[in-house]
């Protein structure tokens, strides 16, 4: 079956500090991940694909196949990172999987 | 242009009775997607329109939920004899088939509270 783990509900670190969203995945074929995010009264939004290789706000992911991982990586973090965080993979046509999500919170 | 608008925002419903939750897509987006977003269960898919193809209904918790999606752009969420276990916040989100991404695209939810 298909699946995408967030072994994480919770997240804090320090402003400044690394920080490192862990998705694990489970998936047959050639899989297409994504980083979906909700910042605090906002609507859930596409924040990065694995196909386009981008860095967005400061946050990239790196598809790694030998471990079925799609970690979501920014080297500092700022404030207004803070939101939850959904890994999401493309099942099908169209259709997402989501995680369960990690709420990240950055301590000033 | 506009997005993906929901409504209500918010609905508050005894148990036992029915309810109706709108989606409107964003125009010309040929799928969409009902979720239901509830604490300690993550975003969980429940229905998936796209096109004039029979929807994927897969994710649908029990028979109490239906959807339906009429000329292929407005769709509504129905919930019978609602429990409250029910209680959540509903999210639909809408797809283009054109570009290679298929990114979907959110509205405001529907928080769904059944006393």
């Amino acid at each position: 079956a298909q699946r995408v783990t967030q072994p994480e509900k919770l997240l804090s670190v320090f402003k400044g500090a690394p920080v490192e969203l862990k998705c694990n995945y489970s998936y047959s074929g050639s899989p297409e991940l994504f980083w979906y995010v909700q910042y605090s009264r906002q609507r859930l939004q596409l924040l990065l694909r694995h196909i386009s290789r981008e860095s967005i706000k400061g946050f990239t992911a790196d598809l790694n196949k030998g471990e079925t991982s799609f970690h979501l990586k920014k080297p500092f973090a700022q404030e207004e990172d803070s939101a939850m965080y959904y890994c999401a993979l493309k099942q099908g046509a169209q259709k997402l999987v989501f995680g369960q999500g990690t709420r990240l919170t950055i301590n000033p | 242009g506009a997005g993906v608008s929901q409504s209500p925002s918010n609905k508050v419903t005894e148990k036992g009775k029915d309810v109706e939750l709108r989606c409107d897509p964003i125009s010309g987006h040929t799928a969409l997607y009902w979720y239901r977003q509830s604490l300690g269960q993550g975003l969980e898919f429940l229905i998936y329109f796209q096109g004039n193809s029979a929807p994927d209904k897969s994710g649908l918790p029990s028979d109490r939920f239906s959807a339906e999606r009429t000329g292929g752009s407005v769709s509504t969420l129905t919930i019978q004899r609602t429990q409250q276990e029910d209680s959540a916040v509903y999210l639909c989100a809408s797809s283009s088939s054109m570009g290679f991404s298929y990114e979907q695209y959110f509205g405001p939810g529907t928080r769904l509270t059944v006393t």
